[in-house]
């Protein structure tokens, strides 16, 4: 069946650093694939999604491109600041009579300090 | 514009008994999907439910069920707990479909089972 994988985490970075959070998938096909992120005592928010190979998602400075010859979505930024400090899920989803199902990565943590 | 309502944000129970959830999704949504957030298997699907109907169903016992109202507005019961029905359930909604369209999470309702 899908699956997502994470790089394990905990990340600690000092402000400013560079971040990358690695992601990869297991699927049959290209799905649509998604970076969500949750701070603490919240839901998930939707970062950023794309929906095809070599499509490129971004928000808020973060960037992540779809690569459908690795499998891989990692996530990017090229500056941390300490609001970022969240768990990260990377995800996959199909169309088709695959509703609302999401398929998530574990989650990795990060904690940016000043 | 509100976003997804999930009631109650805590809740304890005991072996045995049974639970309702309560969801309200963004004004317009019609599509509710509901998760469950554990330390140990992190997040899984539940189900889908769209203008009343279940259209997807994960991997979960029968013990849990949902239903969907008219309204859009959601619940999920679970019967005869178990300790590791421990957990934070998360709903989303989005407008229709939600395998092309961001899905909007709620900030959970966490069941603690003693």
């Amino acid at each position: 069946g899908d699956s997502v994988t994470q790089m394990e985490g905990p990340v600690t970075l000092s402000e400013e650093a560079f971040l990358t959070i690695n992601c990869t998938y297991t699927a049959t096909g290209y799905p649509s694939l998604f970076w969500y992120v949750q701070y603490p005592g919240e839901g998930l928010q939707l970062l950023l999604k794309a929906t095809k190979a070599d499509d490129k998602g971004s928000n808020k400075g973060f960037e992540a491109t779809y690569r459908k010859e690795t499998t891989s979505f990692h996530l990017e930024k090229g500056s941390v600041q300490v609001s970022d400090s969240a768990v990260y899920f990377c995800a996959l989803s199909w169309g088709g009579t695959s509703y609302g199902k999401l398929t998530f990565g574990q989650g990795t943590i990060l904690t940016v300090h000043p | 514009k509100a976003g997804v309502t999930q009631t109650p944000r805590y809740l304890i129970k005991t072996r045995g008994q049974q639970v309702t959830l309560s969801c309200s999704p963004i004004s317009g949504h019609r599509s509710v999907s509901w998760y469950q957030q554990t330390p140990g298997q992190g997040l899984q699907f539940l189900f889908e439910y769209f203008s009343e109907t279940q259209r997807n169903k994960g991997n979960f016992p029968g013990r849990f069920s949902g239903r969907q109202f008219s309204n859009s507005r959601s619940e999920m019961n679970v019967s005869t707990l178990e300790l590791g029905d421990s957990a934070l359930y998360l709903c989303a909604s989005s407008l229709s479909d939600p395998s092309n369209q961001p899905q909007h999470f709620g900030d959970g309702t966490r069941l603690s089972i003693l």
